[in-house]
């Protein structure tokens, strides 16, 4: 088992540009998440999912858009990055609701 | 309002001293879960413990222990005789069961353990 597979680890973005990081996991977990961490603000939710097909905003979904095609599969995209989506972000996946939540390594991004 | 707010940004201890992580949160509903996480240098977020609100029984893991206080709304965690790989980031979080956006994640305490 794999678990949780984010792809990429680094990435360092001009303002302006979009990207799309991958999500993946391999534990048929119906609930799957976005979180972006920075420095004394804990982890924020960006946007989630509680099955294929059915997505909504988090706190601080700005910017960013989602997709749940596949149970499996939870891309995040940034649409046009800008340097305050600077951030670690991370995805994590849930079995279901209030259960424990396996994450990814993260992705480091940095918007220059 | 913080839902779950730790007081504690960073804290040091020597190599084998006892320390404890303060978790407060703030819930209307009477069914909750509480979460820690550790985040080690390597970046990745470790469960350590799932405990629902109907559970205030303290819970002992090797040197690990947890106090979950209903009546001053806290689950404090405590190392004892901590070591250097217990160094990391932790998080206490809250999930509340109607709402599907999951978890509150308190701000994090960063220990630092000194060999």
């Amino acid at each position: 088992n794999a678990g949780v597979t984010q792809t990429p680890k680094f990435q360092v973005l001009k303002t302006g540009q979009s990207m799309t990081l991958q999500c993946a996991q391999d534990m048929n977990h119906e609930y799957m998440s976005w979180y972006r961490q920075d420095p004394g603000m804990g982890l924020r939710l960006i946007h989630y999912s509680v099955g294929a097909g059915i997505t909504d905003q988090g706190e601080v979904p700005n910017g960013y858009n989602v997709s749940r095609s596949t149970t499996e599969d939870f891309p995040l995209r940034l649409l046009s990055a800008a340097p305050s989506q600077t951030s670690v972000y991370f995805c994590a996946s849930s079995y279901e609701l209030n259960t424990e939540a396996f994450f990814g390594q993260g992705t480091r991004l940095t918007v220059v | 309002a913080q839902k779950v707010t730790q007081a504690q940004t960073e804290i040091s201890v020597v190599e084998k001293e006892d320390v404890t992580l303060d978790c407060v949160y703030e819930t209307r509903d009477t069914t909750y879960y509480l979460f820690w996480y550790k985040q080690p240098p390597s970046g990745e977020l470790v469960f350590l413990i799932r405990r629902n609100s109907f559970d205030e029984q303290n819970e002992i893991s090797g040197r690990y222990s947890w106090n979950f206080q209903k009546s001053t709304s806290s689950f404090n965690f405590t190392i004892t005789a901590s070591q250097v790989v217990d160094s990391a980031v932790y998080f206490c979080a809250l999930s509340e069961p109607f709402r599907r956006d999951q978890f509150y994640f308190g701000t994090g305490t960063s220990l630092t353990v000194i060999p």
